[in-house]
């Protein structure tokens, strides 16, 4: 059964770079089948999405956060990543990372995110 | 971006009853749209995809109908393990965007 972990730093400083990682464990992350996303939620609000990668590399993100993120693929790792720069407290939140499962529908394929980690939460603050 | 607005944002019922949750899109998504359920401290969980399919493993209580712009999720008769915060969430693009919640409270 397929599961995934995020990890990295709880506590970053304003103006500095946030760094999530989350592996991938019971299934494969080089499937065409999925894209892996991450989305976030701050405290006692709504969910977010961040952005999402497939494992050849290609990548969606939320405008909103576009100029600030990247998000990369390490197949051999069995990894994605999330790079989120110049943090504010307003990135204060729990981080999730997801699988998002394939769907063929009315000429193009969609996404859906089916299996989630835990979530990580991260602090920004000095 | 597409918006999605769900109604109420909190809902209060007792065990037993029929609840219905409201999400509309700001412009048609045709099925794309999912439901999922957050309890405090947890994860979402996937419960509907493609507005009516219910994942595997979700009791069949969860229904979900629309298509377009206006969908409902419906639980049947409401149990005590589903009191938790419900989100639909739009795919037709790839910006996906989220519905800002229903909490389902006991009365």
């Amino acid at each position: 059964q397929l599961q995934q972990q995020e990890s990295g730093p709880g506590l970053v400083k304003p103006s500095e770079t946030l760094s999530l990682t989350c592996t991938v464990s019971g299934g494969s992350i080089s499937s065409s089948s999925y894209y892996w996303a991450w989305i976030r939620q701050p405290p006692g609000k709504g969910l977010e999405w961040i952005g999402s990668i497939y494992y050849r590399g290609s990548t969606y993100y939320n405008p909103s956060l576009k100029s600030r993120v990247t998000i990369s693929v390490d197949t051999s790792k069995s990894q994605f990543s999330l790079k989120l720069n110049s943090v504010t407290a307003a990135d204060t939140a729990v981080y999730y990372c997801a699988r998002a499962q394939e769907f063929w529908g009315t000429g193009s394929y969609y996404y859906y995110m089916d299996v989630w980690g835990k979530g990580t939460t991260v602090t920004v603050s000095s | 971006d597409i918006q999605m607005t769900q109604s109420p944002s909190t809902l209060s019922a007792s065990v037993g009853d029929r609840v219905a949750i409201t999400c509309r899109a700001s412009q048609s998504i045709s099925s794309w749209l999912a439901w999922y359920q957050q309890k405090p401290g947890k994860a979402p969980k996937l419960l509907i995809y493609g507005a009516s399919s219910l994942e595997s493993g979700v009791p069949s209580r969860f229904s979900g109908s629309g298509s377009g712009t206006e969908f409902t999720l419906t639980i049947s008769s409401l149990q005590p393990d589903d009191f938790a915060t419900y989100y639909c969430q739009q795919y037709n693009s790839f910006f996906w965007t989220f519905g800002q919640g229903t909490k389902v409270e006991i009365k």
